[in-house]
């Protein structure tokens, strides 16, 4: 069974606007963790943000943030003020227990933003 | 630079050839991770090494034989691979204890002919 989803293969977004990647996960384990990473078209996978499932607060990093609904086991990254730069693919991952060596991935999104 | 070191960064091989990707990493990691990423699938995990010990084989082929011989350098050893095989091959490398995302390399493009 997946337990990361994406359900957008891919997205297209004006510059300037506020972007919305949704990714679900499934565990049962209290403690996880939830990343995104980005990968430009020259292939280097690059950390966008992190969130603890304990965490009180949404994680945020400059212009990303996290939108981390528990209940719903939704952690979707938003872009605010999406710049041509951001045109990539999109990566949600989950590392199933913190101590657990083993991080997965989702099959990600590809984001094009239009000039 | 994100301080894992990918080397080849092109890999064009022959199915009958032996080759191998290495990996090094400066950041002073205690877990290691082979990821191939196809244009098909999602990035998926292959291989982890945690302090040197493999804790991962995702079902891969034997064709495919990694190689941890210090917790600063994974290998990749490759022989009599199938065109299905050419892919992005990412190492990556965490400091797991501490719950920490993965560093990667700049991944190799492996094209098997």
């Amino acid at each position: 069974a997946q337990k990361i989803t994406q359900t957008q293969p891919g997205m297209f977004v004006q510059e300037k606007e506020a972007v919305t990647l949704d990714c679900t996960y499934d565990t049962s384990d209290p403690s996880y963790g939830l990343f995104w990473y980005k990968q430009p078209s020259s292939g280097e996978m690059i950390f966008l943000i992190y969130q603890g499932s304990y965490d009180q607060q949404n994680a945020t990093e400059g212009r990303y943030s996290l939108n981390f609904q528990k209940a719903r086991k939704s952690a979707n990254l938003v872009i605010s003020a999406s710049q041509l730069g951001d045109s990539a693919m999109y990566f949600c991952a989950m590392r199933e227990k913190v101590g657990d060596d083993k991080i997965i991935f989702g099959k990600g999104t590809r984001l094009h933003i239009l000039p | 630079e994100t301080g894992v070191t990918q080397t080849p960064r092109h890999l064009v091989m022959g199915m009958t050839n032996k080759k191998s990707l290495k990996c090094e990493q400066h950041l002073g990691h205690n877990a290691m991770y082979w990821y191939k990423q196809s244009a098909k699938k999602p990035l998926e995990l292959m291989f982890v090494y945690n302090f040197k010990e493999q804790t991962e084989n995702n079902s891969v082929p034997s064709r495919f034989s990694p190689e941890c011989p210090n917790s600063s350098h994974l290998f990749l050893h490759l022989h009599t691979l199938q065109p299905e095989d050419s892919a992005l091959y990412l190492c990556a490398s965490s400091q797991v204890l501490r719950g920490e995302k993965l560093f990667f390399g700049s991944g190799t493009q492996l094209s098997v002919l």
